[in-house]
């Protein structure tokens, strides 16, 4: 069976500081892996997707994800948060030739001042 | 704008009154879905739609019914709420299945309580 396991169901930090929300998968089938973002009162965003080529994908604020096939992860990073990227942040796998997604339980991400 | 609009967003009910939340889309996506999201477990599939007159059963299709009698509408039906259905529900849409990586998009969410 398929599965997405988010580690951290919260990750306090404070700003400026490093960050990396960790994204295991596990699938039979091959996979496209996205991180969505949910700040609150709001729907998902789609912060950043692999589906190939290089394995390490950036979004436009800052965030970056390394695709690693070994290890089945997808860690989501940001070198120095801000308090704006307070949100939660769900990890995704798409699995490939099908309509199915699944969604991880998602990780509350905290930026302190 | 590209969206996804759903209403109610915010909607107390009592048990066993039925209840329909819309969502409509405005990108001509052929794919629509249902989700609820539920602290700690995070979002799980309803119901989805490939296309008009085309559904399927997600995760938890169980006390839900859908129809997709038109494109761009695809609402939400609880025949009979009750209690175990609160819960903050998203609507979603994409241009077709995951073979090709589409990404989703998403409603702002309903906030539904059955009391």
């Amino acid at each position: 069976a398929q599965s997405v396991t988010q580690l951290d169901s919260q990750v306090p930090v404070f700003e400026e500081a490093p960050v990396e929300l960790r994204c295991n998968y596990s699938s039979s089938v091959s996979v496209y892996l996205f991180w969505y973002v949910q700040y609150p009162n709001q729907g998902l965003q789609l912060l950043l997707k692999y589906l190939s080529g290089s394995t390490l994908v950036e979004s436009i604020n800052g965030f970056e994800a390394e695709f690693n096939k070994s290890q089945t992860s997808f860690h989501l990073r940001k070198p120095s948060v801000h308090i704006s990227d307070t949100a939660e942040y769900f990890c995704a796998v798409g699995l490939s030739g099908t309509y199915k997604y699944i969604f991880g339980t998602g990780t509350r991400l905290k930026v302190l001042a | 704008e590209a969206q996804v609009t759903q209403n109610p967003r915010y909607l107390i009910t009592v048990t066993g009154k039925k209840l329909t939340v819309t969502c409509s889309q405005n990108m001509n996506h052929e794919y629509m879905s249902w989700y609820r999201q539920d602290p700690g477990l995070g979002l799980r599939q309803i119901y989805y739609s490939m296309n008009v007159e085309v559904t399927d059963k997600g995760d938890v299709p169980e006390g839900y019914k859908v129809s997709r009698k038109e494109k761009r509408n695809f609402p939400l039906i609880l025949e009979s709420p009750s209690p175990n259905q609160t819960s903050l529900y998203f609507c979603a849409s994409s241009l077709g299945p995951t073979v090709s990586g589409n990404t989703i998009y998403f409603g702002e969410g309903s906030w539904l309580t059955v009391v």
